[in-house]
């Protein structure tokens, strides 16, 4: 199964910088295949990058994905206050379906 | 919009069979692949599986002996049962519909489980 290893575990910043969230793979995914969830206390995750670059409907200019192959980054070019929240990337390039391990995007 | 929304008892004895269901409104069925995710609390996510409407499905290999998924397209429901289940399948369930892809688009607001005597 492909591991999906994301990192830092939790990054502390502050209102309006900017946030830069990694995700590598044990092994190459598809860009098709790669997605990034965001999810707050209490709430299921929601759906915020699918194909590793396209924002899903709603989601706001502010985050963008890029990446390929083994290496794929979510970034939040400004951070509001609505974004502090645990990030997942998943794949489905492979099966079975897995996420990586979540980094935390907290207040400074 | 489509919604989701889990059913299903909230406490099961070591054991025994743990069974849910997941109903969809405002959307088909069909042509989509229907899914299931659990989260332990405090911890990350975990895919259990997923049954296509045709009723073909694909497990994860670390559960697989243990899960069976149906769905029932008239009343647009697809439900889970894991059976055996002790303390350590003690998860919040999600349903969640999904792309061909993986993408996972649509979430119920999820499900606590907890396995207890």
């Amino acid at each position: 199964e492909i591991v999906l290893t994301q990192s830092p575990g939790t990054l502390s910043l502050s209102p309006g910088e900017r946030a830069t969230l990694s995700c590598r793979a044990s092994q190459s995914v598809g860009s098709s295949y790669l997605t990034w969830y965001q999810q707050k206390p209490g709430q299921a995750p929601r759906l915020l990058i699918f194909g590793a670059s396209s924002r899903a409907t709603g989601i706001p200019d502010r985050f963008s994905g890029s990446g390929s192959g083994t290496d794929f980054t979510l970034t939040i070019s400004r951070l509001e206050p609505e974004d502090f929240a645990v990030y997942y990337c998943q794949q489905y390039g492979s099966s079975p379906l897995t996420f990586g391990g979540g980094t935390k995007v907290e207040i400074k | 919009q489509v919604q989701l929304q889990e059913s299903g008892p909230g406490l099961v004895k070591p054991s025994e069979t743990l069974s849910l269901t997941c109903t969809v409104s405002g959307g088909s069925i069909s042509s989509y692949y229907w899914t299931w995710i659990r989260q332990p609390p405090g911890k990350g996510l975990e895919w259990i599986g997923y049954i296509y409407y045709t009723g073909v499905t694909n497990y994860n290999p670390s559960l697989k002996s243990r899960v069976t998924m149906s769905v029932d397209t008239s009343k647009k429901q697809f439900s889970l049962k894991l059976n055996s289940v002790t303390a350590a399948d003690t998860a919040v369930y999600y349903c969640a519909r999904a792309q061909i892809t993986g993408d996972l688009d649509f979430w119920g607001q999820g499900t606590l489980v907890t396995v207890s005597s």
